[in-house]
């Protein structure tokens, strides 16, 4: 069964910590997009990926940083740095055109 | 930037009445995509539009591309309450690579 999972649902960040989000797809897609989104602000990109070992800063890469050592596998750090980081963090991969989500994680802080 | 302007932001139906969500742009786009967004779930990819004037129906859904390819509408017939949720459209930055989003319609149905 093909798709993008991403874990965990929820995650809960204690001040001055790093947090990983996991994503990871088994489509074989090249491309793979990490967004945020907050209520009444649409979606907004972090980092992007269009081929493993390279990846570009979006338009709100401050605060976090992204790897991509295999093609399946595309983990956000949510850094210390991120001092509003309590957001719902949408992982997708593209064919041809074409987004595909994972179901999400919300993050809190506490 | 690019930017692309979504309204309404919100909307509220009885069920059975039409809905429709649109999309400006201020530059001429190559083309648009249309997503849904359940509560509490992620965007699914509804359709795109690339050809000016272009029609597209998916049941009781019609998407239409303005023949400027500058605007883009999403009208529905007769709404039930599956059809609640966020739409969004989306237009791709001059690289292709990258998506720009509107800030999306919510709709509720009332049923």
């Amino acid at each position: 069964d093909g798709g993008i999972t991403q874990s965990p649902k929820y995650l809960f960040r204690k001040e001055g910590q790093n947090v990983t989000l996991s994503c990871e797809q088994n489509l074989n897609h090249d491309a793979m997009y990490w967004y945020r989104q907050d209520p009444g602000q649409g979606l907004r990109l972090i980092y992007y990926s269009q081929i493993v070992n390279d990846f570009q800063k979006g338009d709100i890469a401050e605060g976090y940083s992204v790897s991509r050592e295999k093609k399946e596998s595309f983990p956000l750090t949510v850094t210390s740095a991120q001092k509003n980081p309590t957001a719902f963090y949408l992982c997708a991969s593209r064919r041809g055109e074409t987004q595909y989500f994972g179901p999400g994680t919300r993050l809190l802080v506490l | 930037g690019q930017q692309v302007m979504q309204i309404p932001q919100y909307q509220h139906v009885q069920e059975g009445e039409d809905f429709t969500t649109y999309c400006n742009s201020s530059t001429t786009l190559s083309n648009i995509q249309w997503y849904k967004q359940r509560p509490g779930g992620h965007p699914v990819f509804l359709i795109q539009l690339v050809k000016s004037g272009e029609v597209k129906k998916q049941k009781r859904l019609t998407f239409q591309f303005g023949e400027a390819k500058k605007n883009s509408s999403l009208h529905i017939t007769a709404t039930q309450t599956t059809d609640v949720g966020t739409y969004f459209c989306a237009v791709h930055a001059g690289n292709n690579r990258k998506l720009i989003w509107g800030l999306g319609t919510s709709l509720a149905v009332n049923p």
